[in-house]
């Protein structure tokens, strides 16, 4: 059975400061990768995601997430973080071919102006 | 235009009763997946309905039950309410490149009392 872990529930972060969210997954096959993003009072929304090639993703809002097949992560980045990025992320999974996606529980970021 | 649009955005309901919850994806995409977020248990996948068939279902009890329209649209319908089935219900359509993941709707929040 396909799981995902997500190793932080919350976050807290000056802005300006860098940001690292991990996330392993388990799975026994090609895996397409995503991250979502959840704003508070808003609805789930991609920020990027992975199928194949280059193993370093980037998506919007100047967010980048780095597939490394060998630890079975899909760590998500951003260089300087700004308060309108507190939100909740979840990262997710989906076996090649398939939609349907299994979450982690997600990680809360708070940034303090 | 939104892709997805779930009614209603809001619904309280009493233990015991039973709940419909609405799904109208944009025309055209002939799937529509549900799934069920709490703060407990995370994104949970509930079920997946393509063509007006059930193609895929999640670990939850028979009380949950869906189905799907001929126009696309879908409702889910959860039986005798229990106070742990509050939570935010989510509509989605794979995403329009085809190569997985999905766009969700705003959701229905349900708060059973």
């Amino acid at each position: 059975a396909q799981s995902v872990s997500q190793h932080n529930h919350h976050v807290i972060l000056s802005e300006a400061a860098s940001l690292e969210l991990g996330c392993n997954y388990s799975y026994g096959g090609t895996v397409n990768l995503f991250w979502y993003v959840q704003y508070p009072g808003q609805h789930l929304q991609l920020l990027l995601k992975y199928f194949s090639g280059d193993p370093l993703v980037k998506g919007i809002k100047g967010f980048e997430a780095e597939f490394i097949k060998s630890k079975f992560s899909f760590n998500l980045r951003k260089p300087s973080v700004q308060w309108s990025d507190t939100a909740e992320y979840f990262c997710a999974v989906s076996g090649a071919g398939s939609y349907q996606l299994t979450f982690g529980k997600g990680t809360k970021l708070s940034v303090i102006p | 235009k939104a892709g997805v649009t779930q009614t209603p955005r809001y619904l309280i309901k009493t233990r015991g009763q039973q709940v419909t919850l609405s799904c109208s994806p944009i025309s055209g995409h002939r799937s529509v997946s549900w799934y069920q977020q709490t703060p407990g248990q995370g994104l949970q996948f509930l079920f997946e309905y393509f063509s007006e068939t059930q193609r895929n279902k999640g670990n939850f009890p028979g009380r949950f039950s869906g189905r799907q329209f001929s126009n696309s649209r879908s409702e889910m319908n959860v039986s005798t309410l229990e106070l742990g089935d509050s939570a935010l219900y989510l509509c989605a359509i794979p995403n329009a490149d085809s190569r997985g993941g999905y766009t969700f709707g705003s959701g229905t929040r349900l708060t059973v009392v």
